[in-house]
C-alpha cells in the first residue's frame, strides 16, 4: 500500500510570492491534515479536510488555505509569502475508521528567500 | 498557549538503559494520546497510543504512562537501542469533542549512546 505522497519536496520561493503544495493520501483515505513544523514551534496544525470539506482550521492567517478534491487529493496555498513561512510542510491521512493513527508523508520543504 | 508541552528538548541515555520522555497537556477534555517519532528527512511515524480510559499500554519495548490527575503521560523504551535515537512527539486530540485534530508537543530529541 503506497504511503502519503507530498509534492514538491523543496522549493525556494522568495517574499511576495505565492506556493501551492500538493498531498495524495494513502489509499481509501478521506481525510487529509496539513502541520506546519518549524524548530522552534514543532508541528502546529493548519487544516483538516474530510470529504472535500475543511473541518478543522488552526490559527493561522488567511494567507493560508487549502482544499481537498474528490479523489481525496488535498493542496494547500500560501501567498503572500513571508521569511517565516519557511518551513517543512507536513501532509497526514487518516481513514477515521482508526483511533486517531495519522500516518504522514515526507513533507514539502520550503525555503522563502 | 501551548496545551501539549515537552518540557526536554533533549535527552541522552546509554544504549541498553531505560529512556523515560515525558508529557504535559492542560485541555482536560484531550481523550487520546499519541507518541510519534521522527527521523531526519522523514514525516513522523505513529509509535503507540492510550485512550484516556487507561492508565498504561505496552507494545514491545514501549510503554505509555497516562495520569490524568496530573495531566502528564510519559513514553518508556526499554531497554534503549542506538535506532531509537529520533525526535519524539507526543501528541493529544479531544475525539469527543469538535477539535478532532492532532496538538503536538514542540519535541524531545533522544540520543542513545552506543
Amino acid at each position: 500500500k503506497a504511503g502519503v505522497t507530498q509534492t514538491p519536496r523543496y522549493l525556494i520561493k522568495t517574499r511576495g510570492q505565492q506556493v501551492t503544495l500538493s498531498c495524495s493520501p494513502i489509499s481509501g483515505h478521506r481525510s487529509v491534515s496539513w502541520y506546519q513544523q518549524t524548530p522552534g514551534q514543532g508541528l502546529q496544525f493548519l487544516f483538516e479536510y474530510f470529504s472535500e470539506t475543511q473541518r478543522n482550521k488552526g490559527n493561522f492567517p488567511g494567507r493560508f488555505s487549502g482544499r481537498q478534491f474528490s479523489n481525496s487529493r488535498s493542496e494547500m496555498n500560501v501567498s503572500t509569502l513571508e521569511l517565516g513561512d519557511s518551513a517543512l510542510y507536513l501532509c497526514a491521512s487518516s481513514s477515521r475508521a482508526s483511533t486517531g493513527e495519522l500516518f504522514f508523508g515526507e513533507g514539502s520543504r520550503l525555503t522563502v528567500l | 498557549d501551548q496545551q501539549v508541552k515537552q518540557n526536554s528538548p533533549s535527552l541522552s541515555v546509554q544504549e541498553g538503559r531505560i529512556s523515560i520522555l515525558n508529557c504535559d497537556y492542560t485541555n482536560s477534555m484531550f481523550d487520546y494520546f499519541l507518541w510519534y517519532k521522527k527521523y531526519p528527512a522523514e514525516g513522523p511515524t505513529f509509535l503507540i497510543s492510550i485512550s484516556s480510559i487507561k492508565d498504561k499500554n505496552e507494545d514491545g519495548r514501549f510503554t505509555v504512562f497516562l495520569n490524568k490527575s496530573a495531566k502528564h503521560l510519559s513514553l518508556h523504551i526499554v531497554p534503549s537501542q542506538p535506532g531509537d535515537s529520533a525526535v519524539y512527539f507526543c501528541a493529544a486530540a479531544d475525539y469527543g469533542g469538535s477539535q478532532g485534530n492532532l496538538i503536538f508537543g514542540k519535541g524531545t530529541k533522544l540520543s542513545v549512546k552506543p
